[in-house]
Order: structure tokens, then C-alpha cells, then sequence
């Protein structure tokens, strides 16, 4: 199976700062990468899907990035509505897989 | 306007079986593309990857599950189904469908979810 090191598991920024999060794939998946935002409660939304394109009314300020194995996803102008639990995925190959989650917290 | 519901029993004995169903509507598992995908997450933990099932009745699981693990569909009603064999305690977590549309290859779609507990 191919596994999806995602980090930080958990991180705390202030409103308006930028922030990054972290996938590593354990082996090519090309641009097989999305990204969902999950809050508390709630079943996750897709924001990124093929590693950068933004999925329909996702604001502009979310964006993706790959170079080789390692995925990122950049969030501009932290507001409040962007706290939750984001998790990267691979669908590349089956077993689909996720990463283990990064939980950003808004101070 | 996409939208997928899941059903299922809720509380359920270890060993036995369960069964989920996801009702959508704005699509169809009969167009070509199409699938439906089936996730779970126990509270506080990640997402698994469990089934997909795509229109052509091509079907896809997840082998930690070895095999108790059934998809299907019901095109005319717009449902899937999953099915977990002998379940226990660690199947208890909260059950989602979603649906996958191939051309962005992504579940772009998914329901609220439903809360399945196994205990006795």
C-alpha cells in the first residue's frame, strides 16, 4: 500500500498568517493528490484534487503544490472559517489512502 | 445539485453483519464515469478507504478488510450498498459515501455520514 506521511499532525497560526501543510507519498503517484478540510462534525470537503487544481467555490487562498514525492497544501490569509482537520489522499492506486490528518487550530 | 445519505443500523452485536446503504441524487451510477466510494473514520482517528464501486459494476476493496467487505448498487433507486461481514469493535466509526466522477477521479461529493457502534 502506499503510505501518505502527512505533517505537522497539529499546528496553531494567527489570523492572516500563512500556513503549509505537508504529504509525503512513499511512492509515485504522480499528481494523484487531493486535499479535503474537514471540521468538527462534519463529513470532509474536497479543496485540491490532481495535487493543484482548486475544486469549484474554494476560495483562492487555498492552494497546492508537488514537487517529486512531496505535496503541499498552502492556506493565505488564515481566517477563521479555515480551522479544522485537513487530510491528504492518494488515488493513484488501490488501496486508495490518506494521510493522518494535520488539525489547524486559529489563535 | 450533488448530494449522497447514509443509512444503517446504528448499534449492531459483534459477528454480525453490517449493512449500509447510500441514497444520492444528482448523478447516476448507470452514466459512464460514474462510482460511488465507500470511507470510514473511528471518532478521533483518520480516514479509511473501504470500496468503490463505478458504473460499469467495476468493484474495488480495500484487502485489510480481507474479505468481508461487499459493494453493490441499485441504479434505478440511486443507491449503493456495503456490506461488512463478523463485524467487531473495531468497526465502529462513522460510515461515509461519496461519490467519485471519473473525470476528476476525486470523491468530490459525500454524504453527512452515519454512525455505526459494535458492541454487545
Amino acid at each position: 500500500d502506499i503510505q501518505m506521511t502527512q505533517s505537522p499532525s497539529s499546528m496553531s497560526a494567527s489570523l492572516g498568517d500563512t500556513v503549509t501543510i505537508n504529504c509525503l507519498a512513499s511512492q509515485d503517484i504522480g499528481n494523484y493528490l487531493s486535499w479535503y478540510q474537514q471540521k468538527p462534525g462534519k463529513s470532509p470537503k474536497l479543496m485540491i484534487y490532481g495535487a493543484t487544481n482548486l475544486e469549484d467555490g474554494v476560495p483562492s487562498r487555498f492552494s497546492g503544490s508537488r514537487s517529486g514525492s512531496d505535496y503541499s497544501l498552502t492556506i493565505n490569509s488564515l481566517g477563521y472559517d479555515d480551522e479544522g482537520i485537513y487530510h491528504c489522499h492518494q488515488y493513484y492506486e488501490y488501496p486508495f489512502t490518506f494521510g493522518s490528518g494535520t488539525k489547524l487550530e486559529i489563535k | 445539485q450533488v448530494t449522497l445519505k447514509e443509512s444503517g443500523p446504528g448499534i449492531l452485536q459483534p459477528s454480525q453483519t453490517l449493512s449500509l446503504t447510500c441514497t444520492f441524487s444528482g448523478f447516476s451510477l448507470s452514466t459512464y464515469g460514474m462510482g460511488v466510494g465507500w470511507i470510514r473514520q473511528p471518532s478521533g482517528k483518520g480516514l479509511e478507504w473501504l470500496a468503490n464501486i463505478w458504473w460499469d459494476d467495476d468493484k474495488y476493496y480495500n484487502p485489510s478488510l480481507k474479505n468481508r467487505l461487499t459493494i453493490s448498487k441499485d441504479t434505478s433507486n440511486n443507491q449503493a450498498f456495503l456490506k461488512i461481514t463478523n463485524v467487531d469493535t473495531a468497526d465502529t466509526a462513522t460510515y461515509y459515501c461519496a461519490r467519485i466522477a471519473m473525470v476528476k477521479g476525486v470523491m468530490d461529493a459525500w454524504g453527512q455520514g452515519a454512525s455505526v457502534t459494535v458492541s454487545s
